[in-house]
């Protein structure tokens, strides 16, 4: 069964930290791959998806992510968080032509100011 | 733009009772879903559908019903409802052209006592 997993729950950093947050998938074939955040209290949005072609993917408010197929990865990294980027972050994926999502059990930051 | 709107934003509910949980998209996506958002499992995926008149169980389809008689419409039904729904519900839709991610709604929280 296809299964996203992401390996830390809870992480507390203080501002201009770097973060790397990590995500693996257990299923082959093409990938589609996603990381949204969840700010407190509202819905999810998207910060950087993977289809193919450049593993490196960059997305909003400076987020950005590495496909790595060899290792079943698409970690999140940012160079130096922000006050502002305390929230919820979720990994999904989905097979190409994927009709559902299969999503991580998420990891909460909280960037100390 | 109003995208993906749920309602209600908030329920209370009395083991037993039933209701529906309403969602609608404006953006004639094929696919919708709907997820339950529980501490520290992250979103897991209760119905989904890939068009109109076509729906499909998820991961945890226990207890709640799903129609699709239009395009833009996906509600979700608890007929009886237990402790165990209390939960944040979000719906989702995404287009089944090209490589595109989710739109996801604001969410109801629900709770059953």
């Amino acid at each position: 069964a296809q299964s996203v997993s992401q390996h830390n729950h809870h992480v507390i950093l203080s501002e201009a930290a770097s973060l790397e947050l990590g995500c693996n998938y257990s299923y082959g074939g093409t990938v589609n791959l996603f990381w949204y955040v969840q700010y407190p209290g509202q819905h999810l949005q998207l910060l950087l998806k993977y289809f193919s072609g450049d593993p490196l993917v960059k997305g909003i408010k400076g987020f950005e992510a590495e496909f790595i197929k060899s290792k079943f990865s698409f970690n999140l990294r940012k160079p130096s968080v922000q006050w502002s980027d305390t929230a919820e972050y979720f990994c999904a994926g989905g097979n190409t032509g994927f009709q559902k999502l299969v999503f991580g059990t998420g990891t909460r930051l909280l960037v100390s100011p | 733009n109003a995208g993906v709107t749920q309602t209600p934003k908030f329920q209370v509910l009395k083991t037993g009772q039933s209701m529906t949980l309403q969602c609608a998209q404006d953006m004639n996506h094929e696919y919708m879903s709907w997820y339950r958002q529980d501490p520290g499992m992250g979103l897991r995926l209760i119905h989904y559908s890939v068009g109109a008149g076509i729906t499909d169980q998820g991961e945890v389809p226990n207890g709640y019903n799903v129609s699709r008689s239009t395009t833009e419409d996906f509600p979700l039904r608890l007929l009886l409802a237990a402790p165990s729904q209390t939960s944040v519900y979000f719906c989702a839709s995404r287009t089944s052209q090209g490589y595109t991610e989710a739109f996801f709604g604001q969410g109801t929280r629900l709770t059953v006592v």
